[in-house]
């Protein structure tokens, strides 16, 4: 497999769920993030790693939360989200921060 | 999206050029972004410029003023399969700030 993949590709889940999005590169990047996209706004940065270590946490409630257990993997975990978490949750990959972002195709998250 | 600001909707005819423009914030800049977004995708990668003046890659070109905070894309030759969203992307501090898009229509 190339590129950047993400699972699960859809996920319906309760507010009182927790569930996982999973993300892996095969680029050979140093930099992990997780982007979120809703409806008529633009796509927010919510999670920065880079080498494995959180760069930048974006204000985002702590009802997320990211895992980076190596360079080629990015969790982000779910527990207790809100309706208005409902969006398409995007995994990107970078050589470097500074370089072109390579985007997963996304998990499509609905709350219930 | 942070002060990155273009049109949220272009119409354009098949075989026509268009020219999709994005002003931003030009404190702390590290860099020009453009992205695709077909509906329903994600984001692939079209152009980055970092220094003054145009980039040409095929039919897609971009353009970058530094001290005006301007960019633009320009698609030349549409087809139908370039329908889709231009997202203007402004590289700082290591990040990706994003505009809204701009959504292209290519009609026959």
């Amino acid at each position: 497999e190339t590129g950047v993949t993400q699972t699960p590709r859809h996920l319906v889940m309760g507010m009182t769920n927790k569930k996982s999005l999973k993300c892996e590169q095969h680029l050979g990047h140093n930099a992990m993030y997780w982007y979120k996209q809703s409806a008529k706004k633009p796509l927010e940065l919510m999670f920065v790693y880079s080498l494995e270590e959180r760069v930048e946490n974006n204000s985002v409630p702590s009802r997320f939360s990211p895992e980076c257990p190596n360079s080629s993997h990015l969790f982000l975990h779910l527990h207790t989200l809100q309706p208005e978490d409902s969006a398409l949750y995007l995994c990107a990959s970078s050589l470097d921060p500074d370089r072109e972002k390579f985007f997963g195709p996304g998990t499509r998250l609905t709350v219930l | 999206g942070q002060n990155i600001d273009q049109p949220t909707e272009m119409t354009a005819t098949e075989g026509a050029i268009v020219q999709i423009n994005c002003t931003y914030q030009t404190s702390g800049f590290n860099g020009l972004f453009w992205y695709q977004q077909h509906a329903g995708e994600a984001p692939t990668f079209l152009s980055y410029n970092v220094l003054d003046g145009l980039e040409e890659k095929g039919r897609f070109s971009s353009f970058l003023s530094r001290s005006k905070g301007y960019s633009y894309l320009l698609l030349k030759e549409l087809q139908m399969k370039d329908s889709a969203s231009y997202l203007c992307a402004r590289g700082s501090q290591g990040n990706l700030i994003f505009g809204k898009g701009t959504k292209l229509s290519v009609k026959p």
